[in-house]
């Protein structure tokens, strides 16, 4: 079955950094998101993206289909981004998502 | 507009015992799955559906049945609760299109068996 790497698995960062998380799928997909689980443990829809690029205020993430991978960016980092990031694809019209390991982020004041 | 509701949010259970946890999701959705999270791991599929009536396995189905009488509810049943059960589990739901829409997930229920 399809992999999904995420790189790297763990980030701290002081408070203002910028960072780029990295996610590798080994096939082609017709469905990638970004997730964000909290601190509590909710998971937050970051982006839908199977190509090109789009932003969200101080978020914003790239995926090169072709070359199969997505790139999510952090700008001025706050203690609030803490917490693990997550990419998603789907292979087939299921809804089916496969999950990457995800990273792991530590924001420090 | 309530989304994916899942219930309970905490659970403790003994081996052995049986359960239902529930999803329910008032967007139309046609897709809803069940995810399991475990301590430093991604979500695992566990059951999947396409629309009310079908249902098919994901990646670790085992020890779990589920069912879709209707569009809105998904509950995944456990039937003989163990140990390795422990885990966070989320549900959740997306619309079927060209290509597929974003999936929304539920807030999980956090089961404990001992």
């Amino acid at each position: 079955g399809i992999q999904v790497e995420q790189s790297p698995p763990d980030l701290i960062l002081q408070e203002g950094a910028n960072s780029t998380l990295r996610c590798n799928f080994s096939d082609s997909v017709n469905n990638l998101q970004w997730f964000h689980q909290n601190p509590w443990g909710q998971l937050i829809n970051l982006f839908y993206i199977p190509s090109g690029t789009k932003q969200n205020g101080r978020l914003s993430a790239t995926t090169v289909a072709t070359e199969r991978y997505s790139l999510l960016y952090i700008s001025s980092s706050q203690t609030t981004d803490s917490g693990v990031y997550f990419c998603a694809v789907e292979r087939d019209n299921t809804g089916k998502l496969i999950f990457g390991q995800g990273t792991t982020l530590q924001v420090k004041p | 507009n309530a989304g994916v509701t899942q219930t309970p949010k905490f659970q403790v259970l003994k081996t052995g015992q049986s359960m239902t946890l529930q999803c329910a999701q008032d967007m139309n959705h046609e897709y809803m799955s069940w995810y399991r999270q475990d301590p430093g791991m991604g979500l695992r599929l566990i059951h999947y559906s396409v629309g009310a009536g079908i249902t098919d396995q994901g990646e670790v189905p085992n020890g779990y049945n589920v069912s879709r009488s209707t569009t809105e509810d998904f509950p995944l049943r456990l039937l003989s609760a163990a140990p390795s059960q422990t885990s966070v589990y989320f549900c959740a739901s997306s619309f079927r299109g060209q290509p597929n829409t974003e999936a929304f997930f539920g807030q999980g229920t956090r089961l404990t068996v001992v």
